[in-house]
Parts: C-alpha cells; structure tokens; sequence
C-alpha cells in the first residue's frame, strides 16, 4: 500500500523559506511512470497547483511561483522536498503532497494524496 | 492561461442524479480528472481519462467530456457523497496542471 506523508514546520515567518518534505512508503520516486507532485489549498478555497518532479528529475513548476520555487527528490531516502523562498501571508495555505500518474504529457492525473499539512505565515 | 469553470454549488435530494459541469475552451480535447473532497479530508480521484473509475470507486461515478463541457455524474445520490468535486487538466500549451474551482455538492 502506497502512503505519501508530508513533514515540516506549520509556521514560518514573512520573508523566510517554508520547506516541507513527503515521505513516499511503498513505492519508490525512482520508478517511471508518476510525477511527484506539490499542491496547496487556501482556507475554504480551490485547489492550487505547485509543481512537481519527474521520476528522471525533470521539474514543471506553476509560473506564477517558479522565481520562489524548488523541488528536488531525495532517492535515497524516497521523499520529495519542496522549498518556498520569501513567502508572504498570501502563501498561508494546506500543503498537500501527491503522486501524479502519468500515460502521456497530456493524461496525468493526481492518483493518490498525502493528508495535508497547514503551514501559516505569520510573524 | 487555460480556465475551468465549474458551478459553485448543486443542490440535490437522495436518489436523484447530479450533474457537475467543466467549462473549458475545447475541452473535449483534453484528458479530464475529477476529484472528491469531504470536508477535512485530502482530495481523491474519483474520474481519470475522461470516463474511467479508480479501483474502489462506485460505478454511481462516472464522466463524459466533449465540445467545450466536461461532466461528472452521480448517479442516485448518497448522504456520504456531499463534498466539494473538482476538475483537472493538463494545459500542453503554458505546461501546467489547471483545476477548476470546485462545485460543492448538497445532498438535501
């Protein structure tokens, strides 16, 4: 059974870089055919869109957050990061991990979901 | 960039058959998703590739797309399938993930 689990700090201050880490369990980021994925949600809001990382490492990030954006894999220890730089209280949101499924560029689609974890700008 | 356009909200009683529509400049040539989320919960994918259901999920689910609308039906409606649905697609052109805004559903 495939579990993705998200880590990380649930306040960072205005200017500083939120990071959070998704521990994959039962699947390995290396193996081909997902995307490992990043996704967030405003309080009582849609659902937002943040990038992910391919299983060769190949990154596609939302553009409206790509100059503040990364995310890597760490194989070695099957997570995948995210990292956030100069984060405002807009940024204020649940931060969901997420295994994309992918046939084609064209058919991916969001197969399996981490809980979510909340983090708060705020000072 | 590519929008979706979901309604806000669709009211129905038990038994009767919802009908959650995606606006999309032609849509109907691109894959749809649609995705459950109670209340608290994670999403989770109820619709991939237009009309296929994941493992688990009821055949009450289903999905069409063409022209420039997407849907997602639910046949005879549940208490436990009040939530907030979402579209999604892949937009090749700007190479993003776009979801729509999300229809909550009332089971009256």
């Amino acid at each position: 059974q495939v579990e993705l689990q998200e880590s990380g700090p649930g306040l960072v201050k205005p200017s500083q870089t939120l990071s959070l880490t998704c521990t994959v369990s039962g699947a390995s980021t290396s193996s081909g055919g997902y995307y490992w994925s990043w996704i967030r949600q405003y309080p009582g809001k849609g659902l937002e869109w943040i990038g992910y990382i391919s299983y060769s490492g190949k990154t596609y990030y939302n553009s409206s957050l790509k100059s503040r954006l990364s995310i890597s894999t760490d194989t070695s220890k099957n997570q995948f990061s995210l990292r956030l730089n100069s984060v405002t209280a807009a940024d204020t949101a649940v931060y969901y991990c997420a295994r994309a499924a992918v046939v084609a560029a064209a058919h991916n689609w969001f197969d399996l979901w981490g809980q979510g974890t909340l983090v708060t700008v705020s000072s | 960039s590519y929008v979706l356009t979901q309604p806000p909200s669709v009211s129905l009683a038990p038994g009767q058959t919802a009908k959650i529509t995606c606006g999309g400049n032609i849509i109907g040539s691109k894959s749809v998703h649609w995705y459950q989320q109670k209340s608290g919960q994670a999403p989770v994918l109820v619709v991939y590739n237009d009309n296929d259901r994941p493992s688990g999920i009821p055949e009450r689910f289903s999905g069409s797309n063409s022209g420039n609308t997407a849907t997602l039906t639910i046949s005879r409606v549940e208490a436990g399938d009040e939530a907030d649905y979402y579209c999604q697609v892949w937009d090749s052109s700007s190479e993003h993930v776009v979801f729509g805004g999300g229809t909550k559903v009332t089971v009256l």
